[in-house]
């Protein structure tokens, strides 16, 4: 059984810190990491994804993947109370090179994040 | 990105009866995928559906009870069947961009009583 495990929440920053959000994965072989925010009411949308070891940082945004201690993260800089939403960590243990063949996400349970103002 | 639309967005249905929900894609896609998101749940797939073959379903779901249609390569539709208060839940459907990027319908909120 394939599984991803985030943080226990709720996670509460006050605005304008740095939001760290973790997440682990079971299975070795994973190839897609994907981080998606969502709102109450609302769908998951996806805000990060990473494929290679190391850092990858868009805006506020950087997510961290470690293949070798199966973890992956995301931080979020100088957080705003915009921000205020679930976070998904899911993990695709293969890839599908854009045909969406074996694109079969799992996900974590989610952790939400509350930015104080 | 992906611009994809569901119909119905939600709906309270009486238990026993069935729900077809509808996914529309704004391009073609070879693959598209529904999930079921229970209240305060993550998201778990029931199915992946490939355009002119039969869906593909996930340990827990059957077909009996999900039937999936992909008549064409822009849109799909999943049927909740025989339906309990079990299956409240959000229905998403979502496609693949890019290399692996998956984007999610806004998902539709079915309630059953």
């Amino acid at each position: 059984q394939k599984e991803v495990e985030q943080n226990s929440g709720p996670l509460s920053v006050p605005e304008g810190a740095i939001a760290s959000l973790n997440c682990t994965y079971s299975d070795r072989g994973s190839q897609s990491f994907f981080w998606y925010r969502q709102y109450s009411g609302k769908s998951p949308e996806l805000i990060m994804f990473i494929y290679s070891n190391g850092d990858k940082e868009d805006g506020r945004f950087t997510a961290q993947l470690n293949k070798a201690s199966q973890y992956v993260s995301l931080l979020i800089r100088d957080s705003q109370p915009s921000d205020s939403a679930t976070y998904l960590c899911a993990v695709n243990e293969g890839t599908s090179g854009g045909t969406g063949a074996n694109s079969k996400l799992t996900f974590g349970k989610g952790i939400t994040l509350s930015v104080r103002p | 990105s992906a611009v994809i639309s569901q119909k119905p967005s939600r709906d309270i249905c009486q238990r026993g009866t069935s729900l077809t929900i509808q996914c529309q894609v704004d391009s073609q896609v070879t693959m598209m995928f529904w999930y079921r998101q229970q209240p305060g749940q993550s998201l778990t797939l029931i199915a992946t559906a490939n355009q002119g073959s039969e869906a593909t379903y996930e340990s827990g779901f059957v077909i009996d009870k999900f039937p999936i249609s992909r008549p064409n390569l822009t849109f799909s539709t999943l049927t909740v069947s025989n339906m309990s208060p079990e299956d409240s839940s959000i229905y998403l459907c979502s496609v693949t961009r890019g290399r692996d990027e998956q984007f999610f319908g806004p998902g539709t909120r079915l309630t059953v009583l």
